[in-house]
């Protein structure tokens, strides 16, 4: 299994509180990406970096903030937390981009998140 | 825009029947595709992909075909097992920069002893 793990694995806020949750990986990989899963919707990607300092916006950022200071960790903010944010959030990483050939995406064990 | 259409679940089967799920998409240009799946309280894994069109993803005793001119990617196993019950997801990879992917809404698959 690739190494990703998630901080926390549950967390039960309310709503207005600022939530971080943590990607740690040990592969050295470039490319890091947080989704959330929904019923009916599969996984749907907030933001993704290509690299340290450099992130980019998915398909559903707003409400949502990302930084990567160190290749490992890979941050997602909720700066102020809303029921509608209630979700699963996974982390994946993969190690080329498109440009460099076919890669994998490997996913973490995912952070369920309540806001109440 | 890039999307994909997955069959609604659960799929509810016996032990040792055939499955189909189906999955089409639509993107432009020529982009990757995927299954994966998703066990009880886990991350997702990468069951089987395929790159280019006629091209056959397996794994497990799942395979899937990459076909471009009914632009479908559906999964298919001869005989299921009680621990094949998960969820597939179906999923193309864009051709640009970034490696990104995008997914089908998902489809429970429930097999009874």
């Amino acid at each position: 299994d690739a190494g990703i793990t998630q901080s926390p694995r549950h967390k039960v806020t309310e709503t207005g509180t600022p939530v971080t949750l943590r990607c740690h990986q040990t592969e050295n990989h470039r490319y890091m990406y947080w989704y959330r899963q929904d019923p009916g919707h599969g996984l749907r990607l907030i933001h993704y970096s290509y690299g340290v300092k450099d992130t980019d916006k998915g398909e559903v950022s707003d409400g949502y903030s990302v930084s990567r200071s160190k290749t490992e960790d890979f941050l997602l903010t909720l700066e102020s937390a809303t029921s509608s944010q209630t979700s699963v959030y996974f982390c994946a990483i993969s190690s080329r981009g498109v440009y460099n050939g076919t890669d994998t995406q490997y996913f973490g064990p995912g952070t369920r998140l309540t806001v109440l | 825009g890039n999307s994909v259409t997955q069959m609604e679940g659960p799929v509810t089967l016996s032990e040792e029947a055939f499955l189909t799920i189906n999955c089409t998409y639509t993107a432009t240009g020529y982009p990757s595709l995927f299954w994966y799946v998703q066990y009880p309280g886990e991350g997702l894994q990468l069951l089987l992909k395929a790159t280019k069109a006629d091209d056959k993803g397996s794994n497990k005793g799942f395979e899937a075909t990459y076909r471009k001119e009914t632009t479908s990617f559906h999964l298919e196993k001869g005989s299921v097992q009680v621990s094949d019950s998960a969820v597939y997801f179906c999923a193309l990879r864009w051709n640009n920069a970034g490696n990104m992917l995008t997914f089908g809404g998902g489809t429970r698959l429930m097999v009874k002893p």
